[in-house]
């Protein structure tokens, strides 16, 4: 299974916009690409979901070039409740295939 | 619409005593999925359901792992015996099933097991 790579740790202030970019250069055709967030004692959430160009919907918006070796997660105006660690995945579409977690990105928003 | 619940929430006990973890997924849901992750390390996949059936349990990590899922509703883990680094957090997922597993996993508050 293709496996991705996304920084460990990032710091921001309240009320900025947030980028978190995932690398994911051996990604396959019926590869899609899911953001979950997880809280402290919490079970991951499932975030954003896209396969090509951009995808938004009420909590994030997620941004993948055509050639989809890489993904950005935006997360508009950050509060201190977004403070988490993000997950980017790859998730198969042809069928079972198991799905794995990364180590994934702690956002630590600042007040 | 009541979410995947987990039982216990957390668990601690010596080493060699036996655990049993309990998830109950959203109701109707095909998939379940345990997931594993230890101090320090990422979330590990343990193995995965459908219905009661054992899709994938490439996971599990010895054979002292059990899971059962009678019925295709709730599902059960034991860990018999219990080893120091068996500790961890248990996470139980599942999903509804549409042939693929791109679908959205919804996870449960996870069992914290302490083994001393």
């Amino acid at each position: 299974l293709a496996k991705t790579t996304q920084p460990i740790s990032m710091d921001s202030y309240e009320g900025q916009e947030v980028n978190i970019t995932c690398s994911h250069n051996n990604i396959a055709t019926n590869d899609y690409i899911t953001w979950y967030q997880q809280f402290p004692s919490q079970g991951p959430r499932f975030i954003i979901q896209g396969y090509k160009t951009k995808v938004t919907n009420e909590v994030a918006s997620l941004f993948i070039p055509a050639d989809r070796k890489s993904s950005t997660l935006s997360l508009p105006r950050v509060s201190l409740s977004d403070t988490a660690v993000y997950y980017c995945l790859l998730t198969y579409s042809g069928g079972y295939q198991k799905v794995t977690f990364g180590t994934g990105t702690k956002l630590q928003v600042i007040p | 619409e009541a979410g995947v619940t987990q039982f216990p929430s957390h668990s601690v006990i010596e080493k060699g005593q036996t655990v049993t973890l309990r998830c109950d997924p959203i109701s109707g849901h095909d998939n379940l999925y345990w997931y594993r992750r230890v101090m320090g390390k990422e979330i590990k996949f343990l193995l995965h359901f459908v219905k009661e059936s054992k899709q994938d349990e490439s996971g599990m990590p010895n054979n002292r792992f059990l899971a059962e899922r009678t019925g295709g509703t709730y599902s059960t883990l034991k860990v018999q015996p219990a080893e120091l680094e068996d500790s961890g957090v248990y996470f139980c997922a599942s999903s509804p099933n549409r042939g693929s597993t791109n679908e959205k996993l919804f996870f449960g508050s996870g069992t914290q097991l302490s083994v001393l």
